[in-house]
């Protein structure tokens, strides 16, 4: 069963507008998101995390909101750029594990 | 910064072969994993291990086993290769398990099995 849900396969933006990307949890027992972006034929580098005392973290253009009640993460990405175009995944974690969404193609429009 | 380095980036076997693919962390690294992408379906975890010699089972280890002689290098066999184990396979490492730690991934072994 599907613990971490990405159910949007894919999103395009114009380039210099927001990019929202949305996951879905369903085990409360999670304690730390995170974020990775992939390229194609590259492993996934990791973007941002947040841990489940915060509701929102951020790193420069990339912004994590989490909603512990909904059971809800989000990646904002302001503004989008061309190379923010790629797959990106979120995961959740209990300590030595790691779960996985089935990830979001991102195209960010020149 | 933490490298995890995989031996192959590309590597094209026959039905039946018994192929390894290799991976190896340089910064002591307790807990190792090896999972596979394919498209709609994200990232599986296969099999993980937070000791040497220690593995567990992740969520489809069915033809495939694993071997950690060394603390640095985990080792993904798969018996007898068939066509559905054609994806990308990605070795990855976390430093405890015990907090709040992230994963950082090799650049992925594609394989194809013809």
């Amino acid at each position: 069963d599907q613990q971490v849900k990405q159910n949007s396969p894919s999103l395009s933006v114009q380039e210099g507008r927001i990019s929202i990307l949305n996951c879905d949890y369903t085990n409360s027992m999670f304690d730390y998101f995170l974020w990775y972006k992939k390229y194609p034929a590259e492993g996934p580098t990791f973007l941002i995390s947040i841990s489940s005392i915060k509701d929102k973290n951020e790193d420069g253009r990339f912004t994590v909101f989490l909603n512990k009640s909904a059971k809800h993460l989000s990646l904002h990405i302001v503004p989008s750029q061309p190379g923010d175009s790629a797959v990106y995944f979120c995961a959740a974690s209990t300590g030595n594990q790691f779960y996985f969404g089935t990830g979001t193609s991102l195209t960010v429009i020149p | 910064d933490v490298k995890v380095t995989q031996s192959s980036r590309y590597l094209v076997k026959r039905t039946g072969e018994k192929v390894f693919l290799e991976c190896v962390q340089d910064m002591d690294h307790e807990n190792m994993f090896w999972y596979r992408q394919d498209p709609g379906l994200g990232l599986r975890l296969i099999y993980f291990s937070y000791d040497v010699k220690m593995k567990e089972k992740g969520d489809i280890p069915e033809g495939y086993s694993v071997s950690r002689e060394k603390k640095e290098r985990f080792s993904l066999i798969l018996e007898s290769a068939s066509t559905n184990q054609t994806s990308m396979y990605l070795c990855a490492s976390s430093l405890t398990g015990t907090g709040y730690e992230k994963l950082f991934f090799g650049s992925g072994t594609q394989l194809s099995v013809l």
